[in-house]
């Protein structure tokens, strides 16, 4: 079975703009969750989607977006982008319901340099 | 507010001896609890969780961790370390009564395990 896969990989934009990451998940399985981790701050959780539905919600300003579609694949978009926002985004699935009870499985990242 | 403490930001252990990654928490209620290591780039990956039940969860890769309440610790523990085994670890805990529909989840800092040859 596939793992998660995360496109791009690398990505280099400068601020102001605007970025879309994307996540597709394990086969089957129906949550995504995102996470942000920069050496300062460390590992940060933004949010977690399931069924289409956004249910949780990290501490991010509002330009932090995501949506997840029919077949489970989500998208993240950054807005406005900021030196700040330079990290590796990690995308998890899990099969079901709330994705903290159950087993993660993560992506490799995309990492994201704003110049 | 809840929180995740890793207080050694590296551990050093020969390989062959027993290795102990602390991770101690604050949480209102009962947690939820985590450890997930990363490898170089190889992304981050579930070794086990501590949701209820027994104190001693076992996990990927021949890792447990114990959960002792009194404490607020969840120290994640294996008896005999590989050079495998060296990789940055995370403890991360989640608080299930969610305030203002905000999910709480928080993450330590990270250790860094090297296991010596």
């Amino acid at each position: 079975k596939a793992g998660v896969t995360q496109t791009p990989r690398y990505l280099i934009k400068t601020r102001g703009q605007q970025v879309t990451l994307s996540c597709s998940p394990i086969s089957g399985h129906r949550s995504v969750s995102w996470y942000q981790q920069t050496p300062g701050q460390g590992l940060q959780f933004l949010f977690e989607y399931f069924s289409e539905t956004q249910r949780n919600k990290g501490n991010f300003p509002g330009r932090f977006s995501g949506r997840q579609f029919s077949n489970s694949r989500s998208e993240m978009n950054v807005s406005t982008l900021e030196l700040g926002d330079s990290a590796l985004y990690l995308c998890a699935s899990s099969l079901a319901g709330s994705g903290f009870q159950e087993t993660q499985y993560f992506g490799p990242g995309t990492r994201l340099l704003v110049l | 507010a809840q929180s995740v403490a890793q207080p050694e930001d590296q551990v050093n252990v020969a390989e062959g001896n027993p290795l102990t990654v602390k991770c101690t928490y604050s949480v209102s209620g009962n947690p939820y609890l985590f450890w997930y290591v990363q490898y170089p780039n190889r992304g981050l990956q579930f070794l086990l969780k501590y949701i209820t039940g027994d104190n001693l969860v076992k996990g990927s890769y021949g890792f447990e961790a114990e959960f002792n309440k009194s404490q607020t610790s969840f120290h994640l523990k294996k008896p005999s370390a590989l050079v495998s085994d060296s990789a940055l670890y995370f403890c991360a805990v989640r608080d299930p009564r969610r305030g203002g529909g905000y999910q709480k989840v928080t993450f330590g800092t990270g250790t860094k395990l090297q296991v010596i040859p």
